[in-house]
């Protein structure tokens, strides 16, 4: 699985757009990016996924940039239950069978 | 459609014990993978089982042990627990376990005195 990189901690305003950055420089062709978030005594929840193309979905909307070597989760509308950590993950897909590599995340506070 | 059902949510043992616990899969899914969370080493791959058998295991000492039946609901033993054991528990389902999105439980959070 790539490595990948993300600020410790950042916060967000209610109601503003939140950024998440991450960077996966070491990321190969077929890896996809996975974002999850876990919050607080939660199993990780799924948010969005993507290989090269921008991705939308009802949650969040995901940048990957064009050479692949980074990505931003952005969630359009923050409100206070976004607060989370939020985990960028990179995993070549076929052969994980079962496996994520996690890291540190980004611990999101949204505050009013 | 009911989520990942974890058992029991909350479990205290002590030392030298062993420990069962119990995942539900998504009714379907037939891939299930288990995580350890401590708040030093963050969320740890420790095996995944697909029809009865595992297809892939993470770096943890014999001491732990999984299983999967055949309706793939799962287990995860632990013998002769260490203070070290201590942590939230979870499981994750998926259809195949390639590399589609993991559904976890809430987990079981298991405390060893």
């Amino acid at each position: 699985d790539a490595k990948t990189t993300q600020p410790p901690s950042m916060d967000c305003a209610e109601g503003r757009a939140a950024n998440l950055p991450c960077n996966h420089s070491t990321i190969s062709g077929n890896e996809y990016v996975y974002w999850y978030r876990q919050i607080h005594s939660q199993g990780p929840q799924y948010i969005i996924h993507g290989l090269k193309n921008n991705e939308t979905n009802e949650m969040a909307s995901l940048i990957i940039t064009e050479d692949r070597k980074s990505s931003t989760l952005i969630l359009p509308h923050a409100t206070l239950r976004d607060t989370a950590v939020y985990y960028c993950i990179g995993t070549a897909g076929g052969t994980s069978y079962g496996k994520l590599t996690f890291g540190q995340g980004t611990i999101l506070t949204v505050h009013p | 459609k009911a989520g990942v059902t974890q058992t029991p949510r909350y479990l205290i043992k002590t030392r030298g014990q062993q420990v069962t616990l119990s995942c539900s899969p998504i009714s379907g899914h037939r891939s299930v993978s288990w995580y350890q969370q401590t708040p030093g080493q963050g969320l740890q791959f420790l095996f995944e089982y697909f029809s009865e058998t595992q297809r892939n295991k993470g770096n943890f000492p014999g001491r732990f042990s999984g299983r999967q039946f055949s309706n793939s609901r799962s287990e995860m033993n632990v013998s002769t627990l260490e203070l070290g054991d201590s942590a939230l528990y979870l499981c994750a389902s998926s259809f195949q376990g390639r590399g589609e999105k993991l559904f976890f439980g809430s987990g079981t959070q298991l405390s060893v005195l």
